[in-house]
C-alpha cells in the first residue's frame, strides 16, 4: 500500500515569489494535516481536513498561505507570496485509527 | 492551553548505553500519546500508547505511559548509531487533534 505521497521534495525561490506543495493521502484516510516543522523543533500544525472541511485553520497564516482540498482526497498547500521565515519542511500527514502517517515532506528554501 | 514537552532537548551517548527519554503532556480529552523517530526525513512510527502501566516493546526500545501522572518515557537499551535520531512525542485527543513536543535530538557516538 503507498504511503503518504508529497510533492516537490526540495524547492528553493526567491522571495515574494509563489510556491505549491502538493499531498497524496493514504487511501482511506479521511482526515488530512498540513504541519510546518522548522530545523530542530517538532511540527506544528497549519491546517487539518476531514474530508474536504477544514476544520482547523487556526495557525495558518492566511495572508499569504492558503489550502484546498477540493475532492476530499489530495489536497494543495499553497504560499503567495513566500518570505525568508518561510524557509521549513512543510509534512503532510493523514490518519486513521488514531495513527499518523507522513509523507516524506517538501522542503522549502526562500532565498 | 494543551501543550506536550519533552525533556531532554539533546543528548550524546556512547554506543552501547541505555537512554530514556522523556514526554509530559497537559492535553485535555485525552487519546492516546505516540513516539515517531524522525531522520533526515519524515517520522516514522514507533509506539502507540492509552493505557497506564503496560509496557510496549520492539527490539531495543521500549515505551510505557502514566496517565495519573500525564507523562511517557521512552527506553532504548544497547544503543547503536543507527538510534541517532529525533525522537517525537506526540498526543492526540479526540477530534484527531495531535500535539507535538519540540523533540530530543539523540547521538550516539560510535
Amino acid at each position: 500500500e503507498a504511503g503518504v505521497v508529497q510533492s516537490p521534495r526540495y524547492k528553493i525561490i526567491e522571495k515574494k515569489q509563489p510556491v505549491a506543495f502538493w499531498c497524496n493521502p493514504i487511501s482511506g484516510h479521511n482526515t488530512l494535516y498540513w504541519y510546518l516543522q522548522n530545523l530542530g523543533q517538532g511540527p506544528e500544525l497549519l491546517i487539518r481536513y476531514e474530508n474536504e472541511e477544514a476544520v482547523d485553520d487556526s495557525q495558518l497564516p492566511k495572508d499569504r498561505f492558503s489550502a484546498e482540498r477540493l475532492k476530499g482526497v489530495d489536497s494543495t498547500l499553497k504560499i503567495q507570496p513566500a518570505e525568508l521565515g518561510d524557509s521549513a519542511v512543510y509534512l503532510c500527514a493523514s490518519s486513521l485509527n488514531g495513527e499518523l502517517f507522513f509523507g516524506e515532506g517538501s522542503r522549502l528554501t526562500v532565498l | 492551553e494543551d501543550k506536550v514537552v519533552q525533556s531532554p532537548l539533546s543528548l550524546v551517548v556512547h554506543e552501547g548505553d541505555t537512554v530514556t527519554l522523556n514526554c509530559s503532556y497537559e492535553v485535555t480529552n485525552f487519546r492516546s500519546l505516540l513516539w515517531y523517530k524522525q531522520e533526515k526525513k519524515a517520522p516514522t512510527f514507533l509506539f502507540m500508547l492509552t493505557s497506564s502501566g503496560i509496557e510496549k516493546k520492539s527490539g531495543r526500545l521500549s515505551s510505557i505511559l502514566d496517565k495519573k501522572e500525564l507523562f511517557s518515557i521512552l527506553n532504548i537499551t544497547a544503543t547503536q548509531t543507527g538510534d541517532s535520531a529525533i525522537y517525537l512525542c506526540a498526543v492526540e485527543a479526540t477530534g484527531n487533534q495531535f500535539y507535538f513536543g519540540t523533540g530530543t535530538s539523540l547521538t550516539v557516538i560510535p
